[in-house]
């Protein structure tokens, strides 16, 4: 099953615009990880934010975590039409230590950026 | 510094043959994770090893196994194939420790289409 819920399912906007996309979540976590994926292809790890921080920056990215509210949400400053992808959050679920490599992953936002 | 390597990067195979796909993780890293990829269901985990050892596995049946080396490459393998088992498998590394700050890298995936 999905831990997490992804909304928008789908997001257009124009070259220079911010993109926002949000990640909701259902138990307890260790940490939340923004991916990108292109295509079909591999998963390429954006970044990570622990349990303990609320809000962390990496280049254009802005990643918030809200653990009362159980949400995340990625901002993609000044998109550009190389951002085109689907984005995934995954959660790692703090359960009683079984958790190890089990990442549980929302169903995605597919982003499209115009030139 | 290598990434996480796959292969096959696209296999082929008949309903009712097995198959074996292999991945290297990044060095030092001695957890290696699997996931299936369908449009249906989404990212799900299959299973994790670590030091050779099975750690956690999803919720997939018997015909999915998998298995670590000493030098942490693994492998899975699907017998008995079946037209849905078409999908992208991916798999991840970390350092396997666990805790707040383990991120998980993925490879570029192995595209398999059962006929």
């Amino acid at each position: 099953s999905q831990q997490g819920e992804e909304d928008p399912q789908a997001l257009s906007i124009q070259e220079g615009e911010n993109a926002t996309m949000n990640c909701s979540y259902k138990t307890s976590i260790n940490n939340l990880q923004w991916y990108r994926q292109n295509s079909g292809r591999g998963l390429v790890h954006l970044i990570l934010i622990r349990s303990n921080e609320r809000e962390k920056h990496s280049g254009r990215l802005r990643v918030t975590l809200d653990t009362s509210k159980k949400s995340s949400s990625l901002l993609i400053t000044a998109s550009r039409a190389a951002d085109t992808a689907s984005y995934f959050c995954a959660t790692d679920v703090k359960a009683g230590g079984t958790s190890y490599g089990k990442l549980t992953f929302g169903q995605g936002t597919i982003l499209t950026v115009h030139p | 510094k290598a990434g996480v390597t796959q292969t096959p990067r696209y296999l082929i195979k008949t309903r009712g043959q097995q198959v074996t796909l292999s991945c290297s993780p990044i060095s030092g890293h001695r957890s290696v994770s699997w996931y299936q990829q369908t449009p249906g269901q989404g990212l799900q985990f299959l299973f994790e090893y670590f030091s050779e050892t099975q750690r956690n596995k999803g919720n997939f049946p018997g015909r999915f196994s998998g298995r670590q080396f000493s030098n942490s490459r693994s492998e899975m393998n699907v017998s008995t194939l079946e037209l849905g088992d078409s999908a992208l498998y991916l798999c991840a590394s970390s350092w396997g420790t666990g805790g707040m700050n383990t991120e998980a890298f993925f490879g570029q995936g192995t595209r398999l289409t059962v006929v």
